[in-house]
């Protein structure tokens, strides 16, 4: 099984809103990955896990709160967002962290 | 700076005409990775070819890899309308020894029935 899956879909959220993004894979995978992606515009990076550690915060504002509750998982939690960050959020792992990774569809947020 | 820088930006093809986009990065890798995002969607791993190979075949795709000019192409032959997408390069961050993947810039193929 190479899927990674994510939830939901599509979220809209308003400004003063608590929501949380999940992310799951069952490959084994020991580094989770959250990117967000403008139109256009190829993914940034924002967090990398490894072995269910945090490893790389790309100077992500504090109203994005990533999580690693067990291998599987990751979940990115969000607080208090603002109209720019609306944009694709992709969720990937990979076995190596220089090695493929695997994407989940997305999930395609919007902050009114 | 972006690690890797891909051109051209957009590129429109008939059904059945071969698609070349290219890749230029700007430090020293162990490998460069192709991926492919159709519109809205999540990416999709093509090939990864190492810094010690020069090309590699996957079905109708060629990658070729001059670490020497630290570019790399993608070609897409017999195009189909499928292959419709946004097709990235992407390199380990900051050299050999970093735990995550920099994309470049991204070429919108548009292959015209």
């Amino acid at each position: 099984d190479t899927e990674v899956t994510q939830t939901p879909k599509h979220l809209v959220m308003g400004m003063t809103n608590k929501k949380s993004l999940k992310c799951e894979q069952h490959m084994g995978h020991r580094a989770m990955y959250w990117y967000k992606q403008k139109a256009k515009k190829p993914p940034e990076l924002m967090f990398v896990y490894s072995y269910e550690k945090l490893s790389i915060n790309e100077s992500v504002p504090s109203r994005f709160s990533p999580e690693c509750p067990n291998s599987s998982l990751l979940n990115l939690h969000l607080h208090a967002l603002q109209p720019e960050d609306s944009a694709l959020y992709l969720c990937a792992s990979s076995q190596g962290f220089q090695e493929t990774q695997y994407f989940g569809p997305g999930t395609r947020l919007l902050v009114l | 700076s972006q690690q890797g820088e891909e051109d051209p930006q957009a590129l429109s093809i008939q059904e059945g005409e071969n698609a070349t986009m290219n890749c230029s990065y700007k430090t020293s890798i162990n490998n460069l990775q192709w991926y492919r995002q159709n519109s809205g969607r999540g990416l999709v791993h093509l090939i990864l070819i190492r810094s010690n190979e020069r090309e590699k075949h996957s079905g109708r795709l060629r990658v070729t890899l001059d670490t020497s000019k630290k570019s790399s192409s993608l070609l897409i032959t017999a195009s189909r309308a499928a292959d419709t997408a946004s097709y990235f390069c992407a390199t380990p961050r900051g050299g050999t020894g970093r735990r995550a993947l920099t994309f470049g810039s991204g070429t919108r193929l548009q292959v015209q029935p």
